[in-house]
């Protein structure tokens, strides 16, 4: 079984520049999740999808980050315009349903430096 | 807000010691998982446990959700180098939010 795939692997940009990110979860898990895991920390939910409707986005710093996940499948996380604070490893997972004991099965992260 | 805190935050033993990891809250869990995290990789679930003094084995690793559903320990017997890693605890206050704890980063010494 195909895990979840992130790309890029590593991005490396300036202050202010915008980068995105992709993730592609496991096929029939209508739930997705974007994590950001600071150095040092466990990882921090931003924004969580069933199918393509926003569960929560509570911690989502909405000035600067959005997410989509059109169709219900593939998603992408956008920060326009980064800060420094933001860098960080950025995780995507996904699971079957939405009940708070499902696994959550994570891609490996996509690693973001902003200088 | 942090919900969760781990201790300790740091942990290098030798190979073959036992050692205990602790999760603690001031909220109550409807369930609380335990991820293992290894260099470069996204965590990996090692176990969800669901009622208060509930206790799970998992070959050399023991899981205990207390009581009160607030806190919980996992206990590793006999360290292998392959246990090295970062030690999530993750707790879930409703239905379908999830909260990752600090982490413990664990070193096992051959």
């Amino acid at each position: 079984e195909a895990g979840v795939a992130q790309s890029p692997r590593y991005k490396i940009i300036e202050k202010r520049q915008s980068v995105a990110f992709w993730c592609n979860p496991i096929s029939g898990h209508a739930t997705l999740y974007w994590y950001q895991q600071i150095l040092g920390q466990g990882p921090k939910l931003l924004i969580q999808f069933q199918n393509n409707g926003v569960v929560d986005d509570s911690q989502l710093p909405k000035d600067r980050f959005s997410a989509e996940r059109l169709k219900g499948v593939d998603s992408t996380l956008k920060i326009q315009p980064a800060k420094l604070e933001d860098s960080a490893v950025y995780l995507c997972a996904s699971s079957l349903g939405d009940a708070s004991n499902e696994k959550l099965f994570f891609g490996s992260g996509t690693q973001l430096s902003v200088l | 807000t942090q919900l969760l805190e781990q201790s300790p935050q740091f942990l290098s033993i030798q190979e073959g010691e036992n050692l205990t990891v602790y999760c603690n809250s001031s909220s109550v869990f409807s369930s609380l998982q335990w991820y293992r995290q290894e260099p470069g990789e996204g965590p990996v679930l090692l176990v969800t446990v669901v009622t208060g003094g509930e206790v799970k084995k998992l070959k050399r690793l023991t899981f205990q959700f207390g009581d009160a559903r607030k806190d919980s320990s996992l206990h590793i017997t006999a360290a292998q180098p392959g246990d090295t890693g970062l030690y999530l605890c993750a707790g879930a206050p409703g239905a379908n939010n999830l909260f990752f704890g600090t982490g413990t980063r664990l070193t096992v010494i051959p």
